[in-house]
């Protein structure tokens, strides 16, 4: 079974710098999908980034990137510039497609501080 | 475009009582899932349909848990009876089936935050 290890249950940083999120997975499938959402306390999961297990580019979307590293199956997700609405629990996730369940780590619990 | 709608937001009942909650996804969304969030943890599948056939009910208690989606489009997810380790989020989220390469995959509800007392 497919697992997801998030290591940070809480970090904080200052409005304009940068963080980064750190997320492990097991799985012995070649390929696959992973992904970081965001979930403010409004409760929606709004998707933040995916990435497709058969591209060796990181994936980038405006101040947001990853660093995935198949062979060590980390994904870890890079907030630049960061500002107070990005204040949120973080969840990294897993599927075998991009229409197969999700599996969840615990999630991070992010603070951006004025 | 709409999104998933779920309904109540909230809901606080006393253990052994009975609770229903209503999704309805995305129009056109062949693929409904609801997850199970307890506080603190990330959110775990308890059942996904495809159409109104069951794909997954590996991770429901089927004791107590009960789900349908009639003709296809909203879904019911029902507990009966409650017990106090049942209060949680609950998140229904929709897709398209199949999904394109491109596709951004899931939308999730709001969700139903459910305390049992």
């Amino acid at each position: 079974a497919q697992t997801v290890t998030q290591s940070q249950p809480e970090m904080s940083v200052q409005e304009a710098e940068t963080v980064t999120l750190s997320c492990t997975y097991d799985t012995s499938e070649n390929n696959y999908y992973l992904f970081w959402y965001k979930q403010p306390p409004s409760r929606q999961m709004i998707l933040v980034i995916r990435q497709e297990a058969y591209k060796q580019q990181n994936a980038t979307e405006n101040r947001f990137s990853v660093n995935f590293q198949k062979a060590a199956k980390s994904f870890s997700l890079k907030i630049s510039d960061s500002q107070l609405g990005d204040t949120a629990m973080y969840f990294c996730a897993f599927s075998h497609s991009g229409n197969t369940p999700l599996v969840f780590g615990k999630g991070t619990r992010l603070s951006v501080i004025a | 475009e709409a999104g998933v709608a779920q309904s109540p937001r909230y809901k606080i009942i006393e253990k052994r009582q009975s609770v229903a909650f209503w999704c309805n996804p995305i129009s056109g969304h062949a693929t409904l899932y609801w997850y199970q969030q307890i506080l603190g943890q990330g959110p775990k599948l308890l059942i996904q349909f495809q159409n109104n056939g069951v794909v997954d009910d590996s991770q429901l208690p089927k004791d107590r848990f009960s789900a349908e989606r009639l003709k296809g489009v909203d879904s019911t997810l029902k507990i009966q009876p409650a017990k106090l380790e049942d209060s949680a989020v609950y998140l229904c989220a929709s897709s398209l089936l199949p999904a394109e390469p491109g596709e951004r995959g899931y939308t999730f509800g709001s969700g139903t935050r459910l305390t049992v007392v």
